[in-house]
């Protein structure tokens, strides 16, 4: 099955620091999505990109699909605690399909010191 | 709404025990998925029902059965619990030719 590479696997940043981390894998992709797990819960969508090179917002988060199809960024500015959590990459196997089935990276857990 | 809900929230079972987790989805999704996550390894896909009354195996199906009673319901069954399936389970839910999903709260399963 396809494969996503998601970097790093743990960041510890201070209150206030911009956060950057990436997911890429070895095939095309033509959705990417990014999840946000809260610790005790399960993930909740934050930003989805159907587009290459599209860049997305959603409030201090920022993410990105890339131009080559085959990798895809998030960006955090302004760290605050409560973005503490573990930080997913998904895509799924076919665009539309019925069967919809999305491939994870395995996380990016984030911790955000005061 | 209540969006996709899991029960029970924690189990602790004997090795060789059975049980079955339940999940549930007030949405109207066509499509239901039970996913397991264990550290380090991300959300690795058990069994999917891309519609009432059809199911199939995902990437780590071996030790689980599934049953998608109605539109609403898609339960996941161990038959015979082995330590290797402590995890944390999610059940998951998308409507059709959407692909974002929709995740329960999850399942704390511990198998001594």
């Amino acid at each position: 099955g396809q494969q996503l590479n998601q970097s790093p696997q743990s960041m510890f940043i201070q209150e206030g620091e911009d956060v950057s981390m990436n997911c890429t894998s070895s095939s095309i992709f033509n959705t990417w999505l990014w999840y946000k797990q809260d610790p005790g819960e399960g993930p909740v969508l934050l930003i989805a990109l159907y587009k290459a090179g599209e860049l997305t917002s959603n409030g201090r988060l920022t993410a990105q699909f890339g131009i080559t199809r085959k990798d895809s960024f998030l960006n955090i500015s302004a760290s605050i605690p409560s973005d503490v959590g573990i930080y997913f990459c998904a895509g799924p196997q076919d665009r539309g399909s019925t069967l919809g089935r999305l491939y994870f990276g395995r996380g990016t857990q984030l911790t955000v010191w005061p | 709404n209540a969006g996709v809900t899991q029960t029970p929230k924690f189990q602790v079972l004997k090795t060789g025990q059975s049980m079955t987790l339940q999940c549930a989805q007030d949405m109207n999704h066509n499509s239901m998925y039970w996913y397991r996550q264990d550290p380090g390894m991300g959300l690795r896909l058990i069994y999917y029902s891309a519609s009432e009354g059809t199911t199939d195996k995902g990437e780590v199906p071996n030790g689980y059965n599934v049953s998608r009673l109605n539109k609403r319901e898609f339960s996941l069954r161990l038959e015979s619990a082995a330590p290797s399936q402590t995890s944390v389970y999610f059940c998951a839910s998308r409507a059709q030719l959407v692909e974002k999903l929709f995740f329960g709260s999850g399942t704390q399963l511990s198998v001594l």
